[in-house]
């Protein structure tokens, strides 16, 4: 009964390789959110999807694609891997236009770069 | 733009002390503030919120004031226990963004 569930929870890969991250949620939400955490902990706001819609993209290089098949799911595809891009991902939910209501998390996926 | 800051740690107590976590905002029109925790190893998980100024959000013994006067919502406890050991975040919604814009955390550790 996991709320927002991603998938996997660790990914270890080289450089230069392709990866994707999957993300679910159970709560009927119509936005969901990508966020990255680096190593100090800091976390920034990638990528919030709305209908299918893109909102925000927060200067993210193009290499990072999210790909929403439908308002449960928003994937994330990584093309070309960098040693920079190891931190953990979270993804979000939240019903949408209600500033008041919380974003509820997935736990995370940490991925690392060799 | 939006930004959020708070006290960096580590903030190392021992148990049963008295904690403050300060947080300051900046952010145009009234946005809603949160705090987050992380325990070691998992994601983030709704501590409180309060989404208009004098708002008191309380939960698990902990509390924060939206203080618009001040742009502050400093996150205090009367007495910790070791489970608190994590890292909080203090968090902002609105001012025309609709994703979460997070301080940098602060990492607290409490020692028995």
């Amino acid at each position: 009964d996991t709320a927002v569930s991603q998938t996997p929870k660790y990914l270890v890969t080289q450089m230069g390789n392709d990866k994707s991250i999957k993300c679910e949620q159970n709560l009927g939400h119509d936005t969901m959110y990508w966020y990255k955490q680096d190593s100090k902990k800091f976390l920034k706001i990638m990528f919030s999807y709305n209908n299918k819609e893109l909102i925000i993209n927060e200067t993210v290089p193009n290499r990072f694609s999210p790909k929403s098949p439908d308002k449960a799911h928003l994937n994330l595809h990584i093309n070309s891997l960098e040693l920079g891009d190891s931190a953990v991902y979270f993804c979000a939910s939240s019903p949408p236009g209600r500033a008041n209501q919380p974003q509820h998390f997935g736990d995370g996926t940490r991925l690392s770069i060799l | 733009g939006n930004s959020v800051t708070q006290m960096e740690g580590p903030v190392t107590l021992s148990e049963e002390a008295f904690l403050t976590i300060n947080c300051t905002y900046t952010a145009t029109g009234y946005p809603s503030l949160f705090w987050y925790v992380q325990y070691p190893g998992e994601g983030l998980q709704l501590l409180l919120k309060a989404t208009k100024a004098d708002d008191k959000g309380s939960n698990k013994g902990f509390e924060a004031t939206y203080r618009k006067e001040t742009t502050s919502f400093h996150l205090e406890k009367g007495s910790v226990q070791v489970s608190d050991s994590a890292v909080y975040f203090c968090a902002l919604r609105g001012g025309g963004a609709d994703g979460l814009t997070f301080g940098k955390g602060t990492h607290l550790i409490i020692q028995p």
